[in-house]
Parts: C-alpha cells; structure tokens; sequence
C-alpha cells in the first residue's frame, strides 16, 4: 500500500525561527517521485519540489531545504528564517513509476508564521 | 499559456441540481485529475484520465461523472448534487517524458462548490 503521512497538522512559528515540516511514506516500490507543494490563502497549489527515489541529494533552495532520506522513508522540508509569507498548508506527496498513474497525497501541515 | 483553467470559480447549487465544472489545460498533458478538498482531508482523487476518451476511478468516485473528449479538457459532472459534495474541487495535469520522468502536477485555481 502506498501512504503519505504528515503528522504535524499545524505548526506556528514567529517570524525569523527555523521551521521542519515532516513526511514519511509508505511505498514497496523501488522507484517513485517525492513532491511538495505550498498553497497559501489564496487557495492555489503551488509546486516546490520533485526528488525521485534514485537521487538522495539534499537539495537547497533559498531559505528552502529538503532532506531525503530512503532509509527512514522520510522527505521532510525546512525552512529557514521564516517569514509571514511562508504561511500555508504545505503538502507532500508520493507518485508510483509503474502500475498507476496516481499521486498519494498527504493531509498537509498548516504553518502560521507570526509576525 | 494559460495553464490549467477551471470553470466556474464559485457556484452555489440546492440538493438535487446537477452541474458540470469544467477543466481545460493547454500544455498538451497526457494525464488529467480531479480532486476535492476538505479541511483536514487534505486531496482526494475523484476520478482520473490517462488519455483522450479514457477516464478511471480514484478513491472518492461516487456521485460524480466524468468524460475527456478532448485531450485539453475534462469535465467533472454532479448528477444529483447532495450537501456532503461542498467542497473546493481542483483539477490537475501532468505529463511523463519519454524516458519514463514522471513530473509534477499543474494544478487549477479551485471551484468553490456549496450544496445548500
């Protein structure tokens, strides 16, 4: 079975603090695609990140960091320095390479940053 | 390019109403998905499409319809629309290169939808 879990459900943070967000996954296949995505209060989905299964490269981004680590089957997200416009619900989510064409979304983790 | 379009943003219907939402993409993706949101439930797949005139279920099919005539568009239908379908809907898109990447979704703006 296929699973995505965030268990943080909402995280508050003052401005200028470091924030991780957690995600593990569940998934038998050797090969898949690991993604984040942000919506802020205006609703849409915005894309973050893509890692596949092969590449366990942290990857930095700004203010943005993402820690893959296979051996844990977690993809968790850091944000440095945070600031208000970081607030959102921030999704990860789980996309088998064979078998199915669907993405196994988790229920997000709502960040408020306060100023 | 306008990415991928929904329509209507918002539209409030009464129990029993039937409507359509529209989703239309112009960056020729194979694969086409509508999801629902609900506080707390973060997405659930409705129904998907892999192609032209293909659709199949995801994990919250029931009471909705769906069709894909064209490769751009892809139509989510209520028949009989009941309280427990307000939500926001989403509709998505992607596409996997030839070498088998499989990439990220682009993602429309959201329907408001209430069933009063």
């Amino acid at each position: 079975a296929q699973k995505v879990t965030q268990a943080q459900t909402e995280i508050s943070v003052v401005e200028k603090e470091d924030v991780t967000l957690d995600c593990v996954y569940e998934t038998r296949d050797t090969t898949y695609y690991l993604f984040w995505y942000k919506q802020p209060p205006s609703g849409e989905l915005v894309f973050l990140i893509r890692r596949n299964s092969f590449d366990e490269q942290n990857e930095i981004s700004g203010r943005y960091s993402w820690n893959f680590q296979k051996s844990t089957s977690s993809f968790n997200f850091t944000i440095t320095a945070s600031q208000v416009v970081d607030s959102a619900v921030y999704f990860c989510a789980l996309r088998r390479t064979s078998g199915t064409y669907k993405y196994i979304f988790g229920t997000g983790t709502r960040l408020k940053v306060l100023a | 390019n306008a990415g991928v379009t929904q329509t209507p943003k918002f539209r409030v219907l009464k129990t029993g109403q039937s409507m359509t939402l529209l989703c239309a993409q112009d960056m020729n993706h194979e694969y086409m998905y509508w999801y629902r949101q609900d506080p707390g439930m973060g997405l659930r797949l409705i129904h998907y499409s892999v192609g032209e005139g293909t659709t199949a279920k995801g994990e919250v099919p029931d009471g909705y319809n769906v069709s894909r005539l064209k490769k751009q568009n892809f139509l989510l239908g209520l028949e009989s629309a009941a309280p427990s379908q307000t939500s926001v809907y989403f509709c998505a898109s992607s596409y996997s290169s030839l070498a088998g990447v499989y990439n990220e979704q682009f993602f429309g703006p959201g329907t408001r939808l209430t069933v009063l």
